[in-house]
């Protein structure tokens, strides 16, 4: 079976100082990954989305990057964080394009972030 | 382009009350349509789905239905319980996002229901 691991669950950061979320996911090839942020009481900003190794598309402009260096691995980063940038952030798959349309993203449990 | 709305909360309802959680959608094509559902401090999790037209999605006791002609997948729970207490999310995928958007899904808002006892 798939499944997916996100870490860290709890972060808390200085303004101005580097982060890195990896997640990760096992017993499928080929996903597509997906990073969104959740702001307190807001709903669900996607803010990149990758489709295979190397292949990053940006939602939403932003002091954010993401890489994907390994099939079944995403990472999102950011050289200087703000405070801004606090939320909650989660990973998410979804099958290969050629399984179609009807299948559904599956979520990690996601990294609470704190800026302060 | 593509969209979810669904109606605001927070809905605040006492136990083995009926709910009701609405849903639109606009979309080009037939989209599949999707609740998810997001517990305290977790991630998303699917509660149901639905594929095509008049279909019924159910879960946990939860049900929506596929309803074209008004483009809507409400979400109902007969008798709900204080363990539904979390936030509801409605979202769609087409086929058109599968194959040149990364297959993403539109997620509506959300709904935030609270059950007291």
């Amino acid at each position: 079976s798939q499944t997916i691991h996100q870490w860290p669950a709890t972060l808390v950061q200085p303004v101005g100082s580097p982060l890195s979320l990896e997640c990760t996911v096992e017993g499928t090839s080929n996903p597509n990954l997906y990073w969104y942020r959740q702001a307190a009481g807001r709903g669900l900003q996607l803010l990149f989305y990758s489709v295979g190794i190397g292949q990053i598309s940006s939602e939403v402009p932003q002091n954010l990057s993401a890489s994907r260096p390994q099939d079944r691995q995403f990472i999102l980063s950011s050289k200087k964080l703000l405070l801004s940038d606090s939320g909650f952030y989660l990973c998410a798959w979804r099958p290969p394009f050629f399984l179609g349309a009807n299948t559904e993203a599956f979520f990690g449990q996601g990294t609470r972030l704190t800026v302060v | 382009g593509d969209s979810v709305t669904q109606m605001e909360g927070p809905v605040t309802l006492s136990e083995e009350a009926f709910l009701t959680i609405n849903c639109t959608y606009t979309a080009t094509g037939y989209p599949s349509l999707f609740w998810y559902v997001q517990y305290p401090g977790e991630g998303l999790q699917l509660l149901l789905k639905a594929t095509k037209a008049d279909d019924k999605g159910s879960n946990k006791g939860f049900e929506a239905t596929y309803r074209k002609e008004t483009t809507s997948f409400h979400l109902e729970k007969g008798s709900v319980q204080v363990s539904d207490s979390a936030v509801y999310f409605c979202a769609l995928s087409d086929q058109e996002r599968i194959y040149n958007q990364g297959g993403k899904l539109i997620f509506g808002q959300g709904t935030e229901l609270s059950v007291k006892p």
